[in-house]
């Protein structure tokens, strides 16, 4: 098993579908992110959970949903999506606390194209 | 709070050529230093990081660079490319606390090789 697991890899879907986004670490780590990645844009932090629990969220419109049932699963529920939120989804992992690095481990992406 | 910079939005270069990346940083407290590349169409993996000790620092696929506390860079260098090596890479920060694992990445630098 690969690292970080995302699925599915390609996602398209219309303005008022309901979808998610899965993320799965076999790592062992105790942070999971999800970050966006949009053509010409830098990388954007939109969630952040520590242990389960969210740490940070980046101001990131409601029509994103995280969920983190446990350290090693992570989704993205999505709802009623704007065509601009076409882009690159990236779930990464980390060992955070105290002594660690924080190197991030990435998935490979979920490809989104909203129509 | 922490901030990179790369100075190189896109570099070009011919195959068996040398190339160096830019990268600065900001920071008011000890960080840890990363570059990251993404190939097309996949996630981020680690090419190499600066911990501590040698400033001097080896990663995969022939790359290495180093950590200029005073100037306050972390430049990436490789002595002779490959088209192989075409993909965007990321300089990316992490500080020295509990909270290590909240990564500040750069915009990225897209390196194109060519035959």
């Amino acid at each position: 098993e690969t690292g970080v697991t995302q699925t599915p890899r390609h996602l398209v879907m219309g303005m008022t579908n309901k979808k998610s986004l899965k993320c799965e670490q076999h790592l062992g780590h105790n942070a999971m992110y999800w970050y966006k990645q949009s053509a010409k844009k830098p990388l954007e932090l939109m969630f952040v959970y520590n242990f389960k629990e969210q740490t940070e969220n980046n101001s990131v419109p409601s029509r994103f949903s995280p969920e983190c049932p446990n350290s090693s699963h992570l989704f993205l529920h999505l709802h009623t999506l704007q065509p601009e939120d076409s882009a690159l989804y990236l779930c990464a992992s980390s060992l955070k606390g105290q002594g660690n690095t924080g190197e991030l481990f990435f998935g490979e992406g979920s490809r989104l194209t909203v129509l | 709070a922490q901030s990179v910079t790369q100075l190189d939005s896109q570099v070009p270069v011919f195959e068996e050529a040398p190339v160096e990346l830019r990268c600065n940083y900001s920071s008011s407290v000890s960080v840890y230093l990363f570059w990251y590349v993404q190939y097309p169409n996949q996630g981020l993996q680690l090419l190499l990081k600066y911990l501590s000790g040698s400033t001097l620092v080896k990663g995969i696929n022939g790359f290495e660079a180093e950590f200029n506390k005073s100037q306050t860079s972390f430049h990436l260098r490789k002595p002779s490319v490959h088209i192989s090596d075409t993909a965007e890479y990321f300089c990316a920060v992490s500080v020295f606390d509990t909270n290590a694992g909240k990564s500040t990445f750069g915009d990225g630098t897209t390196l194109t090789v060519k035959p």
